[in-house]
């Protein structure tokens, strides 16, 4: 079946340092891929989504590539901040799916 | 537009028992899903509603039950609680379609002690 795969946390970096949380995925046909992150006490929020190869889908910093060649959707933001400090969670929607499977999620703490 | 609804935000029961949460969607929403959080498998999908049917079912004992009313709002059931059903529900109000999206409530936490 379907699945995501991120890299394992916790993550910690310096504020202004550059942030990539590594995405890959197991799925048949052309899933749409997702990023979503949860503020501590709170739901998720969808952060950007990408729904075909080559796309990039990019929020308040952040981007991720859909690369179809290497299954992956890596999350990256150049300059951190304290307030990004939060549970990152990838996902996909499988073709013709109507529910989102998620990564075990990453957790990332910006220090000032 | 009001974002999603979820009552209650904290639930303690004890083993045994039965739970209900109800959630909210977006209006003008068909479509929910529900999730349980918890540290140790993450997040699962338990199961979801389009117009009142149940089209998607997750991996989770016949003990966890749902409905969804004509307006949308959606309601999950727990009965005899055990000790692993302390997680955090999530319910999230679906964009369907090409443009699929999911917005999340703030979820219910119920511990059962």
């Amino acid at each position: 079946g379907d699945s995501v795969t991120q890299m394992e946390g916790p993550v910690t970096l310096s504020e202004e340092a550059f942030l990539t949380i590594n995405c890959t995925y197991t799925a048949t046909g052309y899933p749409s891929l997702f990023w979503y992150v949860q503020y501590p006490g709170e739901g998720l929020q969808l952060l950007l989504k990408a729904t075909k190869a080559d796309d990039k889908g990019s929020n308040k910093g952040f981007e991720a590539t859909y690369r179809k060649e290497t299954t992956s959707f890596h999350l990256e933001k150049g300059s951190v901040q304290v307030s990004d400090s939060a549970v990152y969670f990838c996902a996909l929607l499988g073709q013709g799916a109507q529910k989102l499977v998620f990564g075990q999620g990453t957790r990332l703490t910006i220090n000032p | 537009k009001a974002g999603v609804t979820q009552t209650p935000r904290y639930l303690i029961k004890t083993r045994g028992q039965q739970v209900t949460l109800s959630c909210s969607p977006i209006s003008g929403h068909r479509s929910v899903s529900w999730y349980q959080q918890t540290p140790g498998q993450g997040l699962q999908f338990l199961f979801e509603y389009f117009s009142e049917t149940q089209r998607n079912k997750g991996n989770f004992p016949g003990r966890f039950s749902g409905r969804q009313f004509s307006n949308s709002r959606s309601e999950m059931n727990v009965s005899t609680l055990e000790l692993g059903d302390s997680a955090l529900y999530l319910c999230a109000s679906n964009i369907l379609g090409e443009g699929y999206e999911q917005y999340f409530g703030p979820g219910t936490r119920l511990t059962v002690t």
